[in-house]
């Protein structure tokens, strides 16, 4: 169990919908960062929170967005989904994201199936 | 462009034997890398980690090499062991700056042999 925990686990949803992915980080880590792995691309960036401020953006497209609570929790928004939208999205975090580099650590994700 | 390769996608081994899984890169500003292992409906869970100050780092059954001049890493597991059956990725990133982000391989399916 790597402590960070996803809800929900599976989402089924229909084009043109939009959804929201949550994401609780580890006990004390302030950074939380979210992946999306395609069956073709393979685990790829999004975004990066630090203790409630955007640090990082990835390939995230305009129609996603995310934010991270004061609780330290985070949430990925997906709207106008589109049926190439399906696919898997990490949460991970880690302590801190500076030059003392600890390894992020994964949730088991959120399978989203787009109908 | 890929940044991070893992040109095996398959590595079959027997109980025993050594395991090395081969990872290349192509950015010259990556100076940290990670080997995550990723089994079914879970998500990767991190193994072994080096900075490009090292060119080894030991845990356990498991090494990290780490050749710069090359842009290659390799992960030994010695010996291996019907549970180590998994994906195994390779990431990396540049170490410093306020953020970062991990550019992942797409990962080598090792299947350990009784």
């Amino acid at each position: 169990d790597s402590g960070v925990t996803q809800t929900p686990k599976h989402l089924i949803t229909a084009t043109g919908q939009r959804v929201t992915l949550r994401c609780s980080p580890r006990s004390g880590d302030l950074s939380v960062y979210w992946y999306q792995q395609s069956l073709d691309q393979g685990l790829q960036f999004l975004i990066q929170y630090y203790n409630g401020e955007e640090r990082a953006k990835g390939n995230i497209l305009e129609r996603f967005s995310a934010q991270q609570f004061p609780d330290l929790h985070s949430e990925l928004n997906l709207s106008s989904l589109e049926l190439g939208d399906s696919a898997l999205y990490f949460c991970a975090s880690s302590v801190e994201a500076g030059n003392d580099l600890q390894p992020q650590h994964f949730g088991d994700g959120t399978r989203l199936s787009i109908l | 462009d890929q940044q991070v390769k893992q040109n095996s996608p398959s590595l079959s081994v027997q109980e025993g034997r050594i395991s090395i899984l081969n990872c290349d890169y192509t950015n010259s500003m990556f100076d940290y890398f990670l080997w995550y292992k990723k089994y079914p409906a879970e998500g990767p869970t991190f193994l072994i980690s080096i900075s490009s100050i090292k060119d080894k780092n030991e845990d356990g059954r498991f090494t990290v090499f780490l050749n710069k001049s090359a842009k290659h890493l390799s992960l030994h597991i010695v010996p291996s062991q019907p549970g180590d059956s998994a994906v195994y990725f390779c990431a990396a990133t540049p170490r410093g700056g306020s953020n970062y982000k991990l550019t992942f391989g797409k990962g080598t399916l090792l299947t350990v042999n009784p």
